[in-house]
């Protein structure tokens, strides 16, 4: 099983910063394979990227995905303050089929 | 609009069962390759499995915790999709979401059905 880990647990930042969020996996993911999903107090998640790098419909283009292998990173370049939720990572492999990261919280220095 | 509308969420108590409905619109739902999430507080989100459309054979996957227990199926005559969640354990208590994959990822989600599996 692939575990996804997201760092940091919780990340405090201003409005307007610039805030990289990590995920890390036991073993190596392919691209295609990997999604970014935002969710906010009582609503469901939402996807922001799949793909590694591309950016779901509608999505603003302060959010961006990189990173192959073990390493990805999801960045948002100038923060909002409709921003500041909890970001999952999730992978498609075999068994199980889709896993989760743990989630970042960013929140509002 | 693609609207997902999870039912069937309640109090159950363990070893007993339940149905979860999931009605689609929006979107033609039988060409739709169709996943159920779940997710608590403790363990976060937790896929539980999924079906493929007809024309891709209409199979089934499930996670090992649920394997034998749940069962995912279809009625695209309705844009329905069900989970039968039967000998239910307290470890089952989740919110439970229905969303659509497109390729690897779930593209679309409802709103959430809680799950209660409590004595």
């Amino acid at each position: 099983e692939i575990v996804l880990t997201q760092s940091p647990g919780t990340l405090s930042l201003s409005l307007g910063e610039r805030a990289t969020l990590s995920c890390r996996a036991s073993q190596s993911v392919s691209s295609s394979y990997l999604a970014w999903y935002q969710q906010k107090p009582g609503q469901a998640p939402r996807l922001l990227i799949y793909g590694a790098s591309s950016r779901a419909t509608g999505i603003p283009d302060r959010f961006s995905g990189s990173g192959s292998g073990t390493d990805f990173t999801l960045t948002i370049s100038r923060l909002e303050p409709e921003d500041f939720a909890v970001y999952y990572c999730q992978q498609y492999g075999s068994s199980p089929m889709y896993t989760f990261g743990q989630g970042t919280k960013l929140e509002i220095k | 609009e693609v609207q997902l509308v999870e039912s069937g969420g309640g109090l159950v108590k363990p070893g007993g069962s339940l149905r979860l409905s999931c009605a689609a619109s929006g979107f033609t739902f039988s060409n739709a390759w169709m996943n159920w999430v779940r997710q608590t507080p403790g363990k976060g989100l937790e896929w539980v499995g999924r079906i493929k459309s007809k024309t891709d054979g209409g199979t089934t996957d499930y996670a090992a915790p649920v394997k034998g227990r749940f069962t995912i199926s279809r009625d695209d005559s309705k844009n329905m999709q069900y989970l039968q969640m039967n000998s239910l354990r307290t470890e089952d208590t989740a919110v439970y979401y229905c969303t659509t994959l497109q390729g690897y990822s779930s593209k679309y989600w409802g709103q959430g059905t809680l799950v209660t599996v409590s004595s």
